[in-house]
């Protein structure tokens, strides 16, 4: 079964401190792991994706951690802004040409 | 169009009614798909269409739900007899190639009263 769980539903984070978001995943062979970002009444946008080849992806202030052992992924925003106050979705594709999605995480950054 | 359009935005139906959701993909984006986000949940994949292939329709919910897409672009999303746990946003994506991400489109809020 592939599953994909992010299990805090809602996070709060200081202006200017560092925002980390986590996110499970169980076993497959063909990884390649996504996260977006959702506003309220707009669609998910692509954030920043890391394959199963790498263990870390840096893009500006998001950093996505990959931990295959532990089948572990995070994403790292710092210094966190007003303006990243968002639900955040860990996507993996498992290979069968689609995305599974976790639950979201929703952030607020507090000014 | 430069992104994924979606129609309607907003649509509040009746339970029992029948209701047809669109979605416009990115031109030459081969792939598209739909998944629904309900209230305080992830988001649910419901169908998949890559080029002339069958469609990927193992998330389904029910034989209520139905997709087609014609002519390799626009995509109609059709719920018959609507019930209240219909009540969702649909989401609509499109892409060159799924390991890489697809671009969503706003969805559409369905409110079945």
């Amino acid at each position: 079964d592939q599953q994909v769980k992010q299990n805090s539903p809602s996070l709060s984070v200081q202006e200017g401190r560092i925002s980390i978001l986590n996110c499970d995943y169980t076993n497959s062979m063909f990884d390649y792991f996504l996260w977006y970002k959702k506003y309220p009444a707009e669609g998910p946008t692509f954030l920043i994706s890391i394959s199963s080849i790498k263990d870390k992806n840096e893009d500006g202030r998001f950093t996505v951690f990959l931990n295959k052992s532990a089948k572990h992924l995070s994403l790292h925003i710092v210094p966190s802004q007003p303006g990243d106050s968002a639900v955040y979705f860990c996507a993996v594709n498992f290979g069968n040409e689609k995305l599974t999605f976790g639950t979201g995480t929703r952030l607020t950054i507090i000014p | 169009g430069a992104g994924v359009s979606q129609s309607p935005s907003n649509k509040v139906t009746e339970k029992g009614k029948d209701v047809e959701l669109r979605c416009d993909p990115i031109s030459g984006h081969t792939a598209l798909y739909w998944y629904r986000q309900s209230l305080g949940q992830g988001l649910e994949f419901l169908i998949y269409f890559q080029g002339n292939s069958a469609p990927d329709k193992s998330g389904l919910p029910s034989d209520r739900f139905s997709a087609e897409r014609t002519g390799g672009s626009v995509s109609t999303l059709t719920i018959q007899r609507t019930q209240q746990e219909d009540s969702a946003v649909y989401l609509c994506a499109s892409s060159l190639d799924a390991t890489y991400g697809y671009t969503f489109g706003s969805g559409t809020r369905l409110t079945v009263v």
